[in-house]
């Protein structure tokens, strides 16, 4: 099985701050990974595919990167509205979830 | 637009048989793309249970895959799971979701989740 790693698991910051998670593959996923933002109470979201890929409808302040085993999703500026838990998760063998980061604004 | 709507009861006893079906609308399960059941612990770790395609032919996490079925209904367009011999430590909220290929197998489409409690 593939496992998944993600650090920090919480942080705290501010608005404005630019802000990055990482994220770790046990082996090469290639680019089979995919973010996700979740709000209490709520499914999650799919924010960007294939390491990079902004879904529609996200802002552009999102940002994905990393190929092989080591990817991570960046927000340029922060805002009130992405206080929330983000979740990578492979899709390259099954569908194996990081344990999450919890961002506190 | 894609709308997932999962039902089925929220108490279930230890040793007993968890059963969910998700509803789904917006996009036919007999599409190219797979079906997916996630569940979320109280802890908040997401894991993936396993999926299907239209076929019938369906994936499992190893760690789940005695205790589990997914199977489709066509003429309902929904799919379901079955869980089996379920404990406490199968409660969790549980999803059903799109794996959307056209998006690299993300999961592109969730419903909103139910909760199962495993208790006597």
């Amino acid at each position: 099985d593939i496992q998944m790693t993600q650090s920090p698991s919480s942080l705290s910051a501010s608005v404005g701050d630019r802000l990055t998670i990482t994220c770790r593959a046990s082996e090469n996923i290639y680019n089979y990974l995919n973010w996700y933002q979740q709000k209490p109470g709520r499914a999650p979201k799919l924010l960007i595919y294939f390491g990079s890929t902004l879904q529609s409808d996200v802002p552009s302040r999102f940002s994905g990167s990393g190929s092989g085993t080591d990817f991570t999703l960046t927000i340029s500026s922060l805002q009130p509205e992405d206080s929330a838990t983000y979740f990578c998760q492979q899709t390259y063998k099954s569908g194996t979830f990081g344990p999450g980061t919890t961002v506190e604004i | 637009q894609v709308h997932l709507q999962e039902s089925g009861p929220g108490l279930v006893k230890p040793s007993g048989t968890l059963s969910l079906t998700c509803a789904v609308s917006g996009d036919s399960i007999s599409s190219g793309n797979w079906w997916t059941w996630v569940r979320q612990t109280p802890g908040k770790r997401l894991e993936w249970i396993g999926e299907i395609y239209r076929s019938g032919s369906a994936n499992y996490n190893p760690s789940l895959e005695s205790r589990v079925t997914i199977s489709l209904d066509k003429s309902k367009n929904q799919f379901s799971l079955e869980l089996r011999s379920v404990t406490a430590a199968d409660t969790a909220v549980y999803y059903c979701a799109k794996v959307d290929q056209s998006k690299y197998r993300s999961l592109s489409s969730w419903g909103q989740g139910t909760l199962v409690t495993v208790s006597s």
